[in-house]
């Protein structure tokens, strides 16, 4: 049962426009989402991350917002750079504990 | 510098071999993780730890273990009753305090069992 989902394997995007990957979870009990990059034979790096509390937030070129009613959060990045192409993960925190769920993960590149 | 080591990056076994990924961390962080990741699939949990001496399995422990008898390390032993043991593995930690659940990852150690 994948509790997160990453609908879109992969988005290509053209450089200075807008990319828009997009996370799908079901469990009402996740309180607070995470969005990780990671390239080729490396670790993920954190991103940005949002409470449930609120419903957007912005880290210079990324914002991340959440529609807790339709259980999907988005991550935005404006203006989209080359150095951007990598993978992006969502990952969610259940109420409790420390564990974090990872989605698929969705392959961004951004041409030039 | 704080942050997190995996070694070796590169690891090759024979079938039937158990063999161990190392794991440290001088973030001074209270908890750490094992994921592992296949090709075209997300992070999956093998195991985790909250505090030294106790660990927890994820979603995947079977033909794993683990010991956390050092706050700064969390060796992962990849034995021979997992089934797949071929992939690419993570180790991360994390602070446990209140709103904030960033983890923070290594490097990861690729392992090649043939």
């Amino acid at each position: 049962d994948q509790q997160v989902k990453q609908n879109s394997p992969s988005l290509s995007v053209q450089e200075g426009r807008i990319s828009i990957l997009n996370c799908d979870y079901t469990n009402s009990m996740f309180d607070y989402f995470l969005w990780y990059k990671k390239y080729p034979a490396e670790g993920p790096t954190f991103l940005i991350s949002i409470s449930s509390i609120k419903d957007k937030n912005e880290d210079g070129r990324f914002t991340v917002f959440l529609n807790k009613s339709a259980k999907h959060l988005s991550l935005h990045i404006v203006p989209s750079q080359p150095g951007d192409s990598a993978v992006y993960f969502c990952a969610a925190r259940e109420t409790s504990g420390s564990r974090l769920t990872f989605g698929e993960g969705t392959q961004l590149t951004v041409n030039p | 510098d704080g942050g997190i080591t995996q070694s070796p990056k590169y690891l090759f076994r024979k079938e039937g071999q158990n063999v161990t990924l190392s794991c440290e961390q001088n973030l001074n962080h209270d908890a750490m993780y094992w994921y592992r990741q296949d090709p075209g699939q997300g992070l999956r949990l093998i195991y985790y730890s909250q505090i030294v001496n106790d660990f927890q399995k994820g979603d995947i422990a079977e033909g794993y273990s683990v010991s956390r008898e050092k706050k700064e390390s969390f060796p992962l032993t990849v034995t021979s009753a997992q089934k797949n043991p071929t992939a690419f593995y993570l180790c991360a930690s994390s602070a446990v305090r209140f709103n904030s659940y960033e983890q923070y990852f290594g490097p990861g150690t690729r392992l090649t069992v043939t």
